[in-house]
């Protein structure tokens, strides 16, 4: 069973307007939450990592926040661009392990003008 | 600067055949690992390796090797190509553990592999 569950599965939306991203997770304990984006036919590339002990952190027009109570994190793009266009993945670490990284399967965005 | 490349990035073959998709990086991380990404999945780890001559199976090992004779390469080579290896395969590698928060991997920009 996915640990990571992420939604929506796709998204369009008009260049200019905000969206949410979801990310819900069971893995447990937690170590930590880090959220990459995916443009398409290139590999990933880290946005921002969440600890255990933060609740929001900002990079540029992205905004993560975390609830490791309810295991629910959000990536929030402000003033959309129509280079956000690109699948963005949540990947969630186990806490004491080396390699153990659960991947969600991404949000897929379309930026439109 | 440094970076992480993989080649080739497209690539056809047929059943049976033997692949090997390679890469390079030149940060000198120590770590290194190969994932698949296909439709209706998230990226599964393939396989890893955390130095030279270290190699370990990830989640998803059956019908790939690696070798690791260096730090900067992490060759993937599927002994016997079947179309369920039909895929977009990335390497990554990171300076960390990337389990520590310190730990961002980064991705090569990926090998598109088609078996028919």
């Amino acid at each position: 069973k996915n640990q990571v569950e992420q939604s929506p599965q796709s998204l369009i939306i008009l260049e200019g307007k905000n969206c949410t991203l979801q990310c819900n997770y069971t893995v447990s304990p937690f170590s930590n939450l880090r959220w990459y984006k995916q443009d398409t036919g290139r590999g990933p590339v880290s946005l921002t990592i969440m600890t255990f002990s933060e609740n929001t952190k900002s990079n540029g027009r992205y905004t993560a926040t975390l609830d490791a109570d309810t295991k629910q994190s959000s990536l929030h793009i402000t003033a959309s661009q129509l280079s956000d266009s690109a699948s963005y993945i949540c990947v969630v670490t186990l806490a004491n392990s080396g390699y153990a990284l659960n991947f969600g399967k991404g949000t897929s965005l379309l930026v439109t003008p | 600067d440094a970076e992480i490349t993989q080649s080739p990035r497209h690539k056809i073959t047929e059943t049976g055949r033997q692949v090997t998709l390679a890469c390079h990086q030149t940060w000198n991380h120590n770590n290194m690992f190969w994932y698949r990404q296909d439709l209706g999945h998230g990226l599964r780890l393939i396989h890893y390796s955390y130095g030279v001559q270290d190699t370990n199976k990830g989640e998803v090992s059956d019908g790939y090797s690696v070798s690791r004779s260096n730090t900067e390469d992490l060759p993937l080579t599927l002994e016997s190509a079947a179309s369920s290896q039909t895929s977009v395969y990335f390497c990554a590698s990171s300076e960390r553990y990337p389990g520590l928060n310190t730990g961002e991997l980064f991705f090569g920009e990926g090998s598109r592999l088609t078996v028919l």
